[in-house]
């Protein structure tokens, strides 16, 4: 049974519209982080949060916000969506920081 | 700038060959290091971590070797097998950071049957 789920699994947006990427865990993690994955740039950190009602920015949190409305749930934002941000995003979980458990992705593009 | 450097964006062994993916890393305050296996389609999963406070870990065909003085490390996947084929992400983190987990860039490995 799977403990982080992400969904939609594939979106197609437009430019200039809001994307709302959702991510669930069962795994009664305080941290869930947001990552976007590209060839050649590995994972980038975007947004995290340390529980429900927190969120923090990452490395590369500009065009992105994030919400945290409970210890399950973490969404990510784009509320105007640029071609740049195609890219797959990985939602995961972590308690202490030490191993992340990752959702299957959503592939996300851009037109 | 870097933090977490994989040396090779792609290695290619054949089955039975031992596949050692190198890392380096610029914090000295970094004390564990995770490394990800992620196959196609899925996102990645805990494969081995070390602690700085060793020099090796070993599961199964797996193994990393740690060297702090010269801040690298390498994982080596004994016996190689096609279903090894996968990206392997080499990460980093520091005890007051510990919820920021830096992660290199990937080095896709081909197992050749």
């Amino acid at each position: 049974e799977a403990a982080v789920t992400q969904s939609p699994r594939n979106k197609v947006a437009v430019t200039g519209g809001k994307v709302t990427l959702s991510c669930n865990q069962t795994n009664n993690h305080n941290n869930m982080y947001w990552y976007r994955q590209d060839t050649g740039h590995g994972l980038r950190l975007i947004h995290y949060s340390y529980g429900a009602g927190s969120t923090e920015k990452g490395d590369i949190p500009d065009g992105y916000k994030a919400s945290r409305p409970s210890q399950e749930n973490f969404s990510l934002i784009l509320e105007l969506a640029t071609p740049s941000q195609t890219s797959v995003y990985f939602c995961a979980s972590g308690e202490g920081g030490r191993e992340q458990y990752f959702g299957p992705g959503t592939r996300l593009t851009v037109l | 700038q870097q933090q977490v450097r994989q040396s090779s964006q792609s290695l290619t062994v054949w089955e039975g060959e031992t596949a050692i993916l190198n890392c380096s890393y610029e914090n000295s305050a970094f004390d564990y290091f995770p490394w990800y296996q992620q196959f196609p389609g899925e996102g990645p999963a805990l494969l081995i971590a070390i602690r700085s406070v060793s020099d090796k870990k070993e599961d199964g065909r797996f193994t990393i070797f740690f060297n702090k003085r010269e801040k690298n490390l390498s994982l080596h996947i004994k016996d190689s097998q096609p279903g090894d084929s996968a990206t392997y992400f080499c990460a980093a983190s520091e005890g007051t950071n510990a919820y920021k987990v830096i992660f290199g860039k990937g080095t896709h490995l081909h197992v050749l049957p």
